[in-house]
């Protein structure tokens, strides 16, 4: 398996635009999970999903966030609109089921809004 | 409700140093303890876990931690620092909230030749 694959690695945007992003699990894999990670507050916990049913979403920091897991091989993060504050880097990772398992991150994107 | 604290989120030794970095766990099960490393510009990966059993784990690149419950402590350790161990390490827990990973805040190991 190629892991976890998140798109695009990198994206500039300007504050306003719309932002997707995109992270593909390991197959069989079912539970997922989006992060943002930044300098001031380090990593934190958006979303968790486990088959494909959004279970805590406590850490998304506004409406202007939503996320999708459409199917169990497919989740999207958007930002609309997005703002400076919202540039980080968001980690997607996933883990099988069963307890003690470790979960497997994406290489992450970086997101700029100017 | 779960939580990690790590003590201290820059650390830095010399080269041939003994690594010591520091994690605290809350949990109201029985928990499920990683330590996980990210190197600049990529993903964290893990270094190890403890799920059951012995309760000193060993990990690759030749670190180890050992869980103490009655410390509520998962303690990670290397002899040996190399300038290649330089990067940010984050210790993460769960069992309280099913699979949901808890951090900390991580912390920074700096490595001087």
């Amino acid at each position: 398996d190629a892991g976890v694959i998140q798109s695009p690695r990198h994206e500039v945007t300007e504050m306003g635009q719309e932002v997707t992003l995109r992270c593909k699990p390991i197959s069989g894999h079912n539970s997922l999970f989006w992060y943002r990670q930044t300098m001031m507050r380090g990593l934190e916990l958006l979303i968790y999903f486990n088959n494909n049913v959004p279970i805590d979403d406590s850490g998304m920091p506004e409406d202007r966030f939503s996320a999708k897991m459409p199917n169990a091989s497919f989740s999207t993060l958007k930002i609309q609109p997005s703002e400076p504050r919202d540039s980080a880097v968001y980690f997607c990772a996933t883990l099988p089921s069963g307890g003690g398992t470790e979960a497997f991150f994406g290489q992450g994107t970086r997101l700029t809004v100017v | 409700a779960q939580s990690v604290t790590q003590l201290g989120s820059h650390v830095s030794v010399s080269e041939g140093a003994l690594v010591l970095l520091r994690c605290n766990y809350s949990s109201s099960v029985p928990p499920y303890l990683f330590w996980y490393v990210q190197y600049p510009n990529q993903g964290l990966q893990l270094l190890l876990k403890y799920t059951t059993g012995a309760t000193l784990v060993k990990g690759i690149n030749g670190f180890e931690a050992e869980f103490k419950k009655s410390e509520t402590s998962f303690h990670l350790t290397k002899p040996s620092a190399h300038m290649s161990d330089a990067a940010e390490y984050f210790c993460a827990v769960s069992g309280d909230a099913g699979n949901m990973l808890t951090f900390g805040g991580g912390t920074r190991l700096m490595v001087k030749p």
